[in-house]
């Protein structure tokens, strides 16, 4: 199976500024990666599709880059509903797997 | 808007069988497909795996041998058993649409439901 890793595990930010989150994939994945966000006591919610597709909703200022093993997510602004744990799936190929989430927090 | 609701007992003994159905409502089940996923602090986000319209499935194969998924079209349902349950399986549950082909990544999810096995 493929083998997501996240970094780093916690960011600490200001409202307003821009944080970029990492998640490398231990094999090739083209662009099949998706971003999704979880806050308190709610089931994840889907930000990003084919590692730079937003999702329906999903704002501006939440954008995805990468290819193959290196993608990245990147919150232009953050917002204080942006203070949240962000992990990122792939799927290239079954079984499904998601990374172990980074959280954002208020610094 | 496709909105999904899990449902089940809360609290399973263990070598026990968990059984779980999620409710689709607006929207068909015969248009998607539907996974399970459950995320525990040990083990975080685990995709447990899909069933389509017409049953066929794919399990992830840490599960495999101990996963059951069915799908009811009639009442719109799908649903999961998982047997010989112990306490590595307690999670919070959740049905979603989506994470088979097609459309491989995953919305909407449930609320989810918290599923603890106890000795």
């Amino acid at each position: 199976e493929i083998v997501m890793t996240q970094s780093p595990a916690t960011v600490s930010v200001s409202p307003g500024k821009k944080v970029t989150l990492s998640c490398r994939a231990s094999q090739r994945l083209a662009r099949d990666l998706a971003w999704y966000q979880q806050q308190p006591g709610q089931a994840p919610r889907l930000l990003i599709y084919g590692a730079s597709t937003r999702a329906t909703g999903v704002p501006a200022r939440f954008s995805g880059s990468g290819f193959e093993t290196e993608f990245t997510l990147t919150i232009s602004s953050l917002q204080s509903e942006d203070f949240a744990v962000y992990f990122c799936q792939q799927y290239n190929s079954w079984p499904l797997t998601f990374g172990q989430g980074t959280r954002v927090e208020i610094e | 808007q496709v909105h999904l609701q899990e449902s089940g007992p809360g609290l399973v003994k263990s070598s026990e069988t968990l059984s779980l159905t999620c409710t689709v409502s607006g929207g068909f089940i015969s248009s998607y497909y539907w996974s399970w996923i459950r995320q525990s602090p040990g083990k975080g986000l685990e995709w447990i795996g899909y069933i389509n319209n017409s049953g066929s499935t794919d399990y992830n194969p840490s599960l495999k041998s101990r996963v059951t998924m069915s799908v009811d079209t009639s009442k719109n349902q799908f649903s999961l058993k998982l047997t010989s349950v112990t306490a590595a399986d307690t999670a919070v549950y959740f049905c979603a649409s989506g994470g088979g082909p097609y459309v491989e990544w995953i919305t909407p999810w449930g609320q989810g439901t918290l599923v603890t096995v106890s000795s």
